[in-house]
């Protein structure tokens, strides 16, 4: 069945150092892949998306990551900054059928910016 | 700039309440969608839907309903509140897949955080 998780629940590193935050899908159908950055009080907000055509897409300081052979997703942050303190959720859709609306979301991973 | 906005960010109400939670969007998104996530659960689909008067169910429907009479606005109702609905309540909207050239992301509102005693 579909599920996307998450390898470490919380993750905790020095201002200035880069993060990684790994996710794991397990359905191979999963065409499009996202990220969003949930703040305590607020609502999810999009980081940065990849589609399955890629292996690598680079934002302002976030890159993301596709590795399709082992179904593996991960968000790096370059010199991680107090502000990027959050839970930060990978989720995937697939296209086709009745579920091309759908994203299905992992659990979620806190990490925690030490100044 | 895009918004969703939902109509209260906290709310409390007695079990067997029927209560409503509104969400409107302005981007002309034909998806809308409810979500509540509780801690250690992280988001769970509670119904979708993809254009007006169409719904479909999620993940967890059940106790659930909603309603979509106009594009831009989606209802989720609790006919009969209960303690276990206590929750915090996200609601999202994005374009068609089927469109050409767009993004595919949901975006989100502030959320409303229901309490039910």
């Amino acid at each position: 069945g579909e599920s996307v998780g998450l390898h470490l629940p919380t993750l905790s590193v020095q201002e200035g150092d880069n993060s990684i935050i790994n996710c794991a899908y397990s359905n191979s159908a999963s065409d499009y892949f996202i990220w969003y950055k949930q703040e305590s009080g607020k609502g999810p907000q999009f980081i940065i998306d990849i589609r399955s055509n890629m292996d690598k897409r680079q934002g302002q300081r976030v890159t993301v990551l596709l590795n399709k052979t082992v179904k593996h997703l991960s968000l790096q942050i370059a010199a991680t900054q107090p502000g990027d303190s959050a839970v930060y959720f990978c989720a995937e859709n697939r296209n086709g059928g009745g579920s091309n609306y759908k994203l299905t979301f992992g659990k979620g991973t806190l990490l925690t910016v030490n100044p | 700039d895009v918004k969703v906005t939902q109509s209260s960010r906290y709310l409390v109400k007695r079990t067997g309440e029927k209560v409503f939670l509104e969400c409107v969007q302005d981007m002309d998104h034909e998806n809308m969608f409810w979500y509540r996530q509780d801690p250690g659960l992280g988001l769970r689909l509670i119904y979708f839907s993809y254009d007006v008067k169409m719904k479909e169910k999620g993940d967890i429907p059940e106790g659930y309903s909603v309603s979509r009479e106009k594009k831009e606005r989606f209802s989720l109702i609790l006919e009969s509140a209960s303690t276990n609905q206590t929750s915090m309540y996200l609601c999202a909207s994005s374009f068609d897949r089927k469109l050409a050239g767009v993004s595919y992301e949901q975006y989100f509102g502030p959320g409303t955080r229901l309490t039910v005693t």
